[in-house]
């Protein structure tokens, strides 16, 4: 299994450009979930999805957005980049076993927004 | 507020000086608390979930405790490759499932 993969690693945008950040897991998870990740700041959750068409939103979900058309891929997709949305993307993937519940995280995206 | 906290920030400690790291919660009801890992540069990685006051966890050097306020995971005679950041969450029952996390325990281990 390749667990929780992220493309790219890396990217520049400018300002009002738009871009997805691809995810995918192949471990038929149902429930995944996108961070991001800042200096001081804890991993804050943006959006997750509870299976395949249902998608909700995080703590800080403005201006991304998210769908879920399989369960292997989460794609996210930024409709306006913003300097604020330079950051680390994570995203993640979870499943619950015997009532314990285990999350994958993928390495991550790099994003630098000028 | 912060709903997670995680004490201290940063920690120094020499190869096989044993120490804990605090992770304080303020949630209503708690559904899971979570202890990751986080290298530089990488993702997350799980290490435990607790579930209610007085259950433990191992893992090598790596014990995780959980009380009805807080969770402590206790590193016992660390090497330099426990060095990384700790980072606490936890699920709040009836809060649609979300993980909140804390900042994070920057851990140092010097050889």
């Amino acid at each position: 299994n390749a667990g929780v993969t992220q493309t790219p690693k890396f990217q520049v945008l400018k300002t009002g450009q738009s871009m997805t950040l691809q995810c995918a897991q192949d471990m038929n998870h149902e429930y995944m979930s996108w961070y991001r990740q800042d200096p001081g700041m804890g991993l804050r959750l943006i959006h997750y999805s509870v299976g395949a068409g249902i998608t909700d939103q995080g703590e800080v979900p403005n201006g991304y957005n998210v769908s879920r058309s399989t369960t292997e891929d989460f794609p996210l997709r930024l409709l306006s980049a913003a300097p604020s949305q330079t950051s680390v993307y994570f995203c993640a993937s979870s499943y619950y076993d015997r009532g314990q519940e285990t999350q994958y995280f993928g390495p991550g995206t790099r994003l630098l927004v000028l | 507020e912060d709903q997670v906290t995680q004490s201290p920030e940063a920690l120094r400690l020499q190869e096989g000086e044993s120490s804990s790291l605090n992770c304080s919660y303020t949630v209503s009801g708690l559904r899971g608390l979570f202890w990751y890992r986080q290298d530089p540069g990488k993702g997350p990685e799980f290490l435990f979930t607790l579930y209610s006051a007085g259950e433990e966890k191992e893992k090598e050097r790596l014990k995780a405790t959980l009380t009805k306020k807080e969770s402590f995971l206790h590193i016992t005679a660390p090497k330099p490759e426990d060095s990384a950041t700790y980072l606490c969450a936890v699920q709040e029952r009836n809060r649609d499932d979300k993980i909140i996390f804390g900042k994070g325990t920057r851990l140092h281990i010097l050889p």
